[in-house]
């Protein structure tokens, strides 16, 4: 079975300064997907970054990188210069792959609440 | 980009009565669509999976008669509550693929307050 753990349920970070939001995740596939979604307090899910399995190089958009390492099967997420504007909930989560009887369902991580001090 | 709308954002309803939420792709046909649930602080609990003109595939743990999920048309969902609890308030959210990878949107999410 899939899943995706991330162990942080709090972090603090000054504002302009990066910070790394952890994730693991558990799967016997070989092709999936890793995304990582802001929430605020509205309650959408704004995407931020994907990384494909079989991409080999991790994945970077704007100020979001995402730190993928196979091996240890993490995906960790590099906010650099954060904004007051980042304090939100951030999730990782796991799409499964194309695959017998896969239906590409997306499951999350326990969520990590981000708060950017000024 | 790729659009999903959900309908409505709020809604309060009397204990008993039954709620119906809306997900529609505005833009583009989606070959599958998934409900989430979250509770306050909480993370996203997929409830069910659907494909247009099939029945729903629901998770563990998810009553399927409580949970109407009915997927019409490949650009329209509906999730209806029945005989609504205050136990069922919570935070609804839909999301439509166009397939696998990086190919799933979500919607505004729907803010359930039974009473």
């Amino acid at each position: 079975a899939q899943k995706i753990t991330q162990t942080q349920p709090g972090m603090f970070v000054q504002e302009k300064e990066a910070v790394t939001l952890d994730c693991t995740y558990d799967t016997s596939d070989q092709s999936y997907g890793l995304f990582w979604y802001k929430q605020p307090s509205s309650g959408e899910m704004i995407f931020l970054i994907y990384q494909g399995s079989y991409d080999e190089q991790n994945a970077t958009e704007g100020r979001y990188s995402l730190n993928f390492q196979k091996a240890r099967k993490s995906a960790n997420l590099v906010i650099s210069a954060s904004q007051l504007g980042d304090s939100a909930m951030y999730f990782c989560a796991m799409r499964e792959g194309r695959g017998s009887g896969n239906t590409g369902k997306l499951i999350f991580g326990q969520g990590t609440t981000l708060q950017v001090k000024p | 980009g790729a659009v999903v709308s959900q309908h409505p954002s709020w809604v309060i309803c009397k204990s008993g009565t039954s709620v119906k939420i809306e997900c529609r792709s505005l833009d583009f046909q989606a070959t599958t669509m998934f409900w989430y649930r979250q509770f306050p602080k909480q993370s996203l609990m997929l409830m069910a999976t659907s494909n247009e003109g099939s029945k729903a595939t629901y998770e563990q743990g998810v009553e399927k008669d409580k949970f109407l999920i009915n997927h019409a048309s490949l650009t329209l969902s509906t999730l209806t509550v029945t005989s609504a609890h205050p136990e069922d308030s919570s935070f609804y959210i839909c999301s439509a693929s166009t397939g696998f990878g990086n190919t799933i949107y979500f919607g505004e999410g729907s803010w359930l307050t039974v009473v």
